[in-house]
């Protein structure tokens, strides 16, 4: 069964550096995933898409701190330079033929 | 520029039923495959249903198949999500999104409707 694992939280700095993980479940390593960020009260906005080898798309608009890696069934997204409007929910996505999965969410506190 | 706006939302009895429409414009509308998600107050994000581009093809999540219809009108760029017998958990933000390409990632979402299902 093809599932996304986030952790519920994270937290990081000021002008610091996070990443944030997405495990995808086994059997499924080589799967791309995306980044969707949802700040307070908004809907979610597409970051990226990241395939299985770290090449990564970003989304219209979207600055060049924030950045995607890969290593086996991990998919990491790193941000750079935090800034107070970082501070939101990030989802990691997949999609099969008919099959759209969800990480739970990682909540990002900016301190 | 992409734009995605849904309506027909608000707070709607146990057992009935609802139909949201999601607006596009900005793009080639018949070109894309299109989707549903809702969230929950307070929880993530949960995948409803897929239409193609040209409507051929419908998927939907086991937990609203048999009573959520997804359509579409590539005439009017609409798209639409009928939701059968309403239950309190079908409360939600509904948005719609549209699919990059053809199995690929969600690029472009909706500010989303709420749904409240109460009595």
């Amino acid at each position: 069964q093809l599932v996304l694992t986030q952790s519920p939280s994270a937290s990081a700095s000021l002008g610091a550096s996070v990443k944030l993980t997405c495990t995808l479940s086994s059997g499924h390593s080589s799967y791309a995933i995306a980044w969707h960020q949802q700040q307070p009260e908004k809907g979610p906005r597409y970051l990226m898409k990241l395939n299985s080898d770290g090449s990564h798309s970003k989304g219209d608009g979207i600055p060049d701190r924030f950045s995607g890696s890969s290593s086996g069934a991990e998919r990491y997204l790193t941000i750079s330079s935090l800034q107070s409007e970082d501070e939101a929910d990030y989802y990691c996505q997949t999609w099969g033929t008919g099959n759209v999965v969800f990480g739970g969410g990682t909540k990002l506190t900016v301190l | 520029q992409v734009q995605l706006v849904e309506s027909g939302g608000g707070v709607v009895q146990p057992g009935r039923s609802l139909r949201l429409s999601c607006a596009a414009s900005g793009f080639t509308f018949s070109g894309y495959s299109m989707h549903w998600v809702r969230q929950a107050p307070g929880k993530g994000l949960e995948w409803v249903a897929v239409i193609s581009s040209d409507g051929s093809s419908k998927y939907y999540a086991d937990s609203v198949r048999g009573r959520i219809t997804i359509s579409r009108d590539n005439s009017e760029n609409t798209l639409y999500v009928q939701v059968n017998s309403l239950r309190p958990e079908d409360t939600a933000v509904y948005y719609c999104a549209r699919e990059l390409r053809v199995l690929g990632p969600l690029d472009h979402w909706g500010q989303g409707i709420l749904v409240t299902v109460s009595s």
